[in-house]
This record gives C-alpha cells, sequence and structure tokens, in this order.
C-alpha cells in the first residue's frame, strides 16, 4: 500500500537554528499538508498545498515557516528560527482530493528543540 | 474556531469486551468526518471518512455512526482485542480540525 514517508523520524536542534523536515507524498495525490501536535494537545492544520501553492494556512503558520515542493517528489516543511515552543510531532499528509477524501499521513517527525 | 471535542479522554477494557467513544462537532457547515487510528510511533491510519447525516460505516470489529444535525459520531469496537489499544482521533472541516483523541488500552 502506498505511504507517506517522513524523514528524519526525530531531529533534535538548537534554539535560532534552521530546520528543514522532508517529506515524500503519495505519488499521484495533489493536496498536500503539514500537522503539529504539541505533547499532550491536539493534533493542529499548519498548511496545505495545492498546484504548487499554500492554499491555505492557520495563525500557527507565521513569517517563520515555509513549504515548498523542489521536485516532484518532495514537500519540505522549513522552520527559520527555531523556538522551543516548536517542539512537536510533525506530521506531513497528502490527499487525492481535499476534505471528503481519505489523508493519508505519515508516521511523523519529532522534532526537539533545546 | 472549529472546536472538535472527544470523549472519554482515555478508556481502559478487558480483552473481549465492547466500547464506544464520541466525537462532537459544529453542525453548521458539516464537510466531512474522519476518524483515525493513531499507535505510538505509527502514522494515523484512517478508519473511516463519513459526510452524510445517518451513515454508518464499518470496518471489521469497527463501527461508526454520524449525525451530522446533532453533530456527533459515534464509534465502535465489538470485541475488543489487546491490538486495538491505540489513540482514536476523529476531524472534521476541509482541512481536518483534529479532536484531542480518545486513547483505548485493552488489557489481555
Amino acid at each position: 500500500e502506498p505511504e507517506v514517508t517522513q524523514t528524519p523520524s526525530h531531529q533534535v536542534t538548537q534554539m535560532g537554528q534552521e530546520v528543514i523536515l522532508r517529506c515524500v507524498p503519495i505519488s499521484n495525490h495533489l493536496y498536500f499538508y503539514w500537522y503539529r501536535q504539541i505533547l499532550g494537545q491536539k493534533v493542529e492544520f499548519l498548511v496545505s498545498f495545492y498546484n504548487n501553492e499554500i492554499s491555505e494556512k492557520s495563525e500557527i503558520f507565521d513569517d517563520q515557516f515555509s513549504v515548498e515542493r523542489p521536485d516532484g517528489s518532495n514537500f519540505t516543511l522549513k522552520i527559520r528560527s527555531t523556538k522551543l515552543e516548536d517542539s512537536a510531532m510533525y506530521f506531513c499528509a497528502s490527499s487525492a482530493q481535499q476534505g471528503a477524501g481519505g489523508y493519508t499521513f505519515g508516521s511523523g517527525t519529532r522534532l526537539t528543540v533545546v | 474556531i472549529l472546536n472538535v471535542e472527544q470523549s472519554p479522554q482515555s478508556l481502559h477494557v478487558q480483552e473481549g469486551d465492547s466500547t464506544n467513544f464520541t466525537c462532537s462537532f459544529p453542525s453548521s457547515n458539516f464537510y466531512a468526518l474522519h476518524w483515525y487510528r493513531w499507535e505510538t510511533a505509527k502514522s494515523p491510519e484512517a478508519l473511516f471518512v463519513m459526510t452524510l447525516n445517518g451513515d454508518e460505516k464499518k470496518k471489521g470489529q469497527i463501527s461508526a455512526t454520524l449525525n451530522t444535525k446533532e453533530g456527533y459520531s459515534y464509534l465502535y469496537i465489538k470485541g475488543s482485542q489487546p491490538e486495538d489499544s491505540a489513540t482514536y482521533l476523529c476531524a472534521t472541516s476541509e482541512k481536518l480540525v483534529f479532536g484531542k483523541g480518545t486513547k483505548l488500552t485493552v488489557n489481555p
């Protein structure tokens, strides 16, 4: 069964450093998403991406965040200057259609900012 | 702000017990309701996507119902097994607004 692949599974970074979280969505999916879950809290929507541009973003997704689809297969989330409160599990997901269809999630990247 | 609530927060049952939990969401502007099963260190696994009021879906011993008019969905597990232990998440809207999940532990 097709999978969404995320790398790395765990990243530790120093406060103020830039990190790039990588995702390979399912190849025939058109919509891509990033979510995060801070420990003990809900899974939160960050951003959706369609047709090579951001289609929607949440209040969390401020100027320190950016997404890119640099080639036909990767979908990346960049955090420019990490803060302690960015420590969370970051999930990538993809779907063939938005909303009513199934979303396939990756297994997540645990980001720890120290 | 769209708010999705799940109850109970956690649940411990014995192997063979049947159980159910609830997802509540705003009934206005309903789009779709998703259920996911999430085991630690794994990807959330899609169980059901439901769109119509009165929908009932089944996958093995797991089933779900949907009431869009009153804004709730139930997830049922019949004859729980230890391998059903996981966090069950529901989500709604186009961009998936999640509840906090129900953590189910099935004791052998």
